[in-house]
């Protein structure tokens, strides 16, 4: 069975602070996927990343892909109020086809 | 273009009875997935089905049950409802390639008394 380890579960910053938000497995994915979730909708999509060590940036988020295609992290530099949320890794690949795999979720408060 | 659409939104069910949750995908679309999503956890994945075949399924019991129809809309089918199955339940659409996107709906909220 595949598992995600997502943390930490909860996360309450000031504006301005950095923050990571790591996401670990003891499996290999194809890909990883970071998800927003808003409270009363489904998640949203912010990156996919593929290769292995590969780092992608989305404005003041930062994701990276672990050389070994087991782990990834989420650096918010500057964190604003309005990026507070559920934020979920999902990993592709698994034996189930076209199943994502979550992890549990880390919910962030960023406080004015 | 609309998105995925789920419906209901919400629904209030008592322990034994049936329940059904509709979905339609994005236009084009030929892949729904369908997803249980417990309060404080990540989503767990129920279904996939393509082309009206299950594609892929997850590790819950023979009480949950989907198809797909010609116009690529979903259901799901939930019998015997337990205290447990009190979730939010989240379909998602793709194109149906293996790494395509899955795009999510809204969900269906349900709850268990």
């Amino acid at each position: 069975t595949q598992l995600l380890e997502q943390s930490p579960q909860f996360l309450s910053i000031q504006e301005g602070e950095n923050l990571t938000v790591y996401c670990n497995s003891s499996s290999v994915f194809s890909s990883l996927q970071w998800y927003r979730q808003e409270p009363g909708e489904g998640p949203v999509l912010l990156v996919t990343v593929v290769t292995g060590g590969e780092v992608k940036k989305l404005k003041r988020l930062t994701f990276q892909f672990g050389d070994a295609r087991k782990d990834s992290s989420l650096h918010i530099t500057a964190a604003q109020p309005g990026d507070t949320g559920l934020y979920l890794c999902a990993g592709e690949g698994g034996t189930s086809y076209g199943k994502l795999t979550f992890g549990q979720g880390t919910i962030l408060t960023v406080h004015p | 273009d609309a998105g995925v659409t789920q419906s209901p939104t919400h629904l209030i069910k008592t322990r034994g009875q049936h329940v059904t949750l509709r979905c339609s995908p994005i236009s084009g679309h030929k892949s729904v997935s369908w997803y249980q999503q417990v309060l404080g956890q990540g989503p767990q994945f129920i279904f996939q089905y393509y082309e009206k075949e299950e594609r892929g399924r997850g590790n819950f019991p023979d009480r949950f049950s989907a198809r797909q129809f010609p116009n690529y809309s979903s259901e799901l089918n939930v019998n015997a409802l337990l205290l447990g199955d009190s979730a939010l339940y989240l379909c998602a659409s793709s194109g149906g390639g293996y790494t395509d996107t899955q795009y999510f709906g809204p969900g269906t909220r349900l709850t268990v008394l």
